[in-house]
């Protein structure tokens, strides 16, 4: 079943304790990206990778890394959490752009706490 | 990003048509999605469009405008469970999406 896949789910944690949010998807897509969803602001870019070992800034990157070593895998970086990055976090993954439309497919979400 | 403007909230009776707008900007544009998300949950893909006009899929249609940066998700015979947020979202040169805030719609008996 084509996927994306986030872990943890769910996860509280403490002012400065690093963490790391992983994605994985198994359509070989070029494209993943994570965004932050907060009420009343939508989704917002944090990151972006248009292919291994290439990742540029989305709308809000203060306060995260990425990684694309490989294909397949996008992890989400904290290296010291912050209350203000308390939200709901979507992964997402896309094909290169040369079918009709490329649908953005969605991890399941992680909903974060920092205390 | 790109400027996407689209109503925060929108209510509607069980059985009736809603049609909720989105204008974007016009500057590297490719397409335009719309996605459904119910509440601590994933977007899930509703449409695509590239091409000015409207496409019909089911009880949800989709209709857009490149001249004028406009597109509109018309839902007909809604249902409760129509009850969620719809998410324009601008597919710029080809690299991830840009969404609007959502519209939250709720669909009352």
């Amino acid at each position: 079943e084509a996927q994306v896949t986030q872990n943890p789910r769910y996860l509280i944690t403490v002012t400065g304790k690093k963490l790391t949010v992983t994605c994985s998807q198994n359509m070989n897509h070029e494209y993943m990206s994570w965004y932050r969803q907060d009420p009343g602001l939508g989704l917002r870019q944090i990151y972006y990778s248009m292919n291994v070992e290439v990742t540029d800034k989305g709308d809000v990157p203060e306060g995260y890394k990425v990684s694309r070593k490989e294909k397949r895998n996008f992890p989400l970086i904290l290296e010291s959490p912050s209350p203000n990055q308390t939200s709901l976090y979507f992964c997402a993954s896309r094909d290169d752009g040369t079918s009709t439309y490329n649908e953005q497919f969605f991890g399941p979400g992680t909903r974060l706490t920092v205390l | 990003g790109q400027n996407i403007d689209q109503p925060t909230e929108m209510t509607a009776t069980e059985g009736a048509i809603v049609q909720i707008n989105c204008t974007y900007q016009t500057s590297g544009f490719n397409g335009l999605f719309w996605y459904q998300q119910h509440a601590g949950e994933a977007p899930t893909f509703l449409s695509y469009n590239v091409l000015d006009g409207l496409e019909e899929k089911g009880r949800f249609s989709s209709f857009l405008s490149r001249s004028k940066g406009y597109s509109y998700l018309l839902l007909k015979e809604l249902q409760m469970k129509d009850s969620a947020s719809y998410l324009c979202a601008d597919d710029n040169a080809g690299n991830m999406l840009t969404f609007g805030g959502g519209t939250r719609l709720m669909v009352k008996p």
